[in-house]
C-alpha cells in the first residue's frame, strides 16, 4: 500500500517561503498519477493548492497560483512544495496525496499531514 | 470557482440510525463529485469517487447519490466509527470541496 510522508519546518516567519517535501514509499513514475497538495487550516475546510505529474505538468490553483512552486524529484520519490510570502493565514496541516488518472480526480491516498504554523 | 455547500453543518444521531448528508454545487459537475470522512488528527479518506462509486474497501452502508448540482451520501445505518467530519469535492473545475458535515452522537 502507497505511502506518504509530508516533512518540513513546522514554524515559518511571516513574509518567508515555506518549504515541504512529500517522500513516497513507492515509484513516483506512474503514467496517470499526479501528487498534489491540500491544506487545512486547523478546524476548518480543505483547500488544493496544486498538483504535479512526475514529467513535470503542474497544475496550480488560481487563488494561491502567484505563490506556489510544486517540484518533483524522481531519483528520490519526492515532490515539493514552496509557498512564498506566508502570512498567518497560511496556518494549516498541510498534506501530500495521490490523483489518479488526472491532476484533478479524487485523493486516494493521503499522507498523514505535518502542521506548518506562520509566526514570528 | 464552483462553490460546494453541505448541510446540515452538524447531523446529531443515535448508532444504528440513518444518517443523510447534502452537498449542493453552485454550479452543474456532472458526475464529478466525491466524498470523503475525516476523524480528528487523521487525513480525509475517499469513500464515494464520481457520486455513487465506493472506494476500494468502503463498507456498503456508505452510498452516494445525485448529479448535476445536488448530491447525498447516505450512511444506511451508522456504526460508531462512522461519527466524523465528511466533506465533499468536485473536480469538474479544478478543485473545491464542501465546507462540511460533521456526524456527532446524539
Amino acid at each position: 500500500q502507497l505511502q506518504l510522508q509530508a516533512s518540513g519546518p513546522g514554524l515559518v516567519k511571516p513574509s518567508e517561503t515555506l518549504s515541504l517535501t512529500c517522500t513516497l514509499s513507492d515509484f513516483i513514475s506512474s503514467r496517470s498519477d499526479y501528487w498534489v497538495w491540500i491544506r487545512q487550516p486547523p478546524g476548518k475546510g480543505l483547500e488544493w493548492i496544486a498538483s504535479i505529474h512526475y514529467r513535470g505538468n503542474t497544475y496550480h490553483n488560481p487563488s494561491l497560483k502567484s505563490r506556489v512552486t510544486i517540484s518533483v524529484d524522481t531519483s528520490k520519490n519526492q515532490f515539493s512544495l514552496k509557498l512564498s510570502s506566508v502570512t498567518a493565514a497560511d496556518t494549516a496541516f498541510y498534506y501530500c496525496a495521490r490523483s489518479r488518472d488526472g491532476y484533478n480526480s479524487f485523493f486516494d491516498s493521503w499522507g498523514q499531514g505535518t502542521l506548518v504554523t506562520v509566526s514570528s | 470557482e464552483i462553490v460546494l455547500t453541505q448541510s446540515p453543518a452538524t447531523l446529531s444521531l443515535s448508532p444504528g440510525e440513518r444518517a443523510t448528508l447534502s452537498c449542493r454545487a453552485s454550479q452543474s459537475v456532472g458526475s464529478f463529485l466525491g466524498w470523503y470522512q475525516q476523524k480528528p488528527g487523521q487525513p480525509p479518506r475517499l469513500l464515494i469517487y464520481d457520486a455513487s462509486n465506493r472506494a476500494t474497501g468502503i463498507p456498503a452502508r456508505f452510498s452516494g447519490s445525485g448529479s448535476g448540482t445536488d448530491f447525498t451520501l447516505t450512511i444506511s445505518s451508522l456504526e460508531p466509527e462512522d461519527f466524523a467530519v465528511y466533506y465533499c469535492q468536485q473536480r469538474s473545475n479544478w478543485v473545491t470541496f464542501g465546507g462540511g458535515t460533521k456526524v456527532e452522537i446524539k
